[in-house]
């Protein structure tokens, strides 16, 4: 399978345990982002990178994400001391980027809940 | 920052009718709308885009029409199918420079026999 692919595609646990998420973007792609989506609601932005370079982090990002992507392959995105509101699908998106032209292929996504 | 709207949230239509889904946008620098489809479970994935500098582009029974001045886009799809049955999502995002998506919330569309 040649497509994103994250692990793992559930998680469960408890409300203030960390997690951490794998996203493995398409071979070659520069760029790589993380979007979370709650039920009934569009993907809203987390977090890009170009490479290994993180370029932006929304608002939504608080303290307790962070997102590496070291070697600009594969990234991970953990979570610090989870809240129930963190509950969401985690998704993973990558794209060859060019100043003309970008289509952002996604992953299956990371289901989280925290009870 | 980018602001899309979506409407319909939810569309029900007969095989074989048409189905329209239009957003709007509030950043008149994006440049990029892509639509995508989500079916229950599943990824979203890239069905059709336009970019700023066409007014319609065109894939089988799938079209998507952008007007630039009043900063609005639609969906088009004919002849629908049962499968096409799913969420679909727009979305805008300034290519080349901020390309962080923005999606709007979502329409359910439900083709029925």
């Amino acid at each position: 399978d040649t497509g994103v692919s994250q692990n793992p595609r559930h998680k469960i646990t408890k409300r203030g345990q960390n997690v951490t998420f794998r996203c493995d973007p398409i071979s070659e792609h520069n760029r790589l982002y993380w979007y979370r989506q709650t039920l009934g609601q569009g993907p809203e932005f987390l977090t890009y990178f170009q490479n290994e370079a993180q370029l932006e982090k929304s608002r939504l990002l608080s303290d307790r994400f962070s997102a590496e992507r070291p070697k600009g392959s594969f990234s991970t995105l953990e979570i610090q001391r989870t809240e129930q509101g963190d509950s969401a699908m985690y998704l993973c998106a990558s794209s060859i980027w060019t100043v003309s032209k970008e289509t952002q292929y996604f992953g299956p996504g990371t289901r989280l809940l925290v009870l | 920052g980018e602001n899309v709207e979506q409407h319909p949230s939810t569309l029900s239509v007969q095989e074989g009718d048409s189905a329209v889904i239009k957003c709007t946008y509030s950043d008149s620098a994006s440049n990029y709308f892509p639509w995508y489809k989500q079916e229950l479970g599943k990824r979203p994935q890239l069905i059709i885009d336009i970019r700023s500098n066409v007014g319609e582009k065109k894939d089988q029974r799938i079209a998507v029409t952008l007007n630039k001045t009043a900063k609005h886009f639609s969906l088009h799809i004919t002849e629908t199918q049962p499968e096409d049955s799913a969420v679909y999502f727009c979305a805008a995002s300034r290519s080349g420079t901020a390309s962080k998506l923005t999606f709007g919330t979502g329409t359910r569309l439900q083709v029925t026999l």
